[in-house]
């Protein structure tokens, strides 16, 4: 157990529809990380948090967004859904990831996957 | 993004045999580190090498890093069915990931 949480583990929904994904770091962990992972295009880094604040942006379409809240849990919101959304959606948390950069172990939770019919 | 791509993209091997992979990155990096995936699941870490570490053990693990040649290679000595699993290396920063290598091994 890494000691982060995502939910729903499973989600089905139509093209067009807006999904929330939610994730709950590990405790005393700052940074948060939200990735895509699809067959065809691996693992897709989106975006980056820390202590609220937003640190790196990967390739996270204009319909994504995210946020980090003062308890410090993560919500990524993906909304105009298309089939090629469906994919495992993992978020991972590190105590590390601040302006003072510098990285190190990341926890990954177990993941959303979205079915986009 | 420093990006990490690894080598093979699969490999299959038997049970008892050594497996190797490589990665390879663009730019100069603090440290990279080695994930695994079991299918469908999250990923778990590995193991992380410094830039100024040449080699490092964990277990059955070995890391090599070549800064020289912006390389590492991930060792696994006498494989087991169990470490069948995609394998992932990351640079520093925001840690983006390559597509992997598939480790397939065979009892």
């Amino acid at each position: 157990d890494s000691g982060v949480t995502q939910t729903p583990k499973h989600l089905i929904t139509a093209t067009g529809q807006r999904v929330t994904l939610r994730c709950s770091p590990r405790s005393g962990d700052l940074s948060v990380y939200w990735y895509q992972q699809s067959l065809d295009q691996g693992l897709q880094f989106l975006i980056q948090y820390y202590n609220g604040e937003e640190r790196a942006k990967g390739n996270i379409l204009e319909r994504f967004s995210a946020q980090q809240f003062p308890d410090l849990h993560s919500e990524l919101n993906l909304s105009s859904l298309e089939l090629g959304d469906s994919a495992l959606y993992f978020c991972a948390s590190s105590a590390f990831g601040g302006l003072a950069g510098g990285s190190g172990e990341l926890f990954f939770g177990e993941g959303s996957r979205l079915t986009v019919l | 993004s420093q990006q990490g791509e690894e080598d093979p993209q699969a490999l299959s091997i038997q049970e008892g045999e050594n497996a190797t992979m490589n990665c390879s990155y663009k730019t100069s990096i603090n440290n990279l580190q080695w994930y695994r995936q079991n299918s469908g699941r999250g990923l778990v870490h590995l193991i992380l090498i410094r830039s100024n570490e040449r080699e490092k053990h964990s277990g059955r693990l070995r890391v090599t890093l070549d800064t020289s040649k912006k390389s590492s290679s991930l060792l696994i000595t006498a494989s087991r069915a169990a470490d069948t699993a995609s394998y992932f290396c990351a640079t520093e920063g925001e840690l983006t990931f390559g597509k992997g290598t598939l480790l397939t091994v065979n009892p």
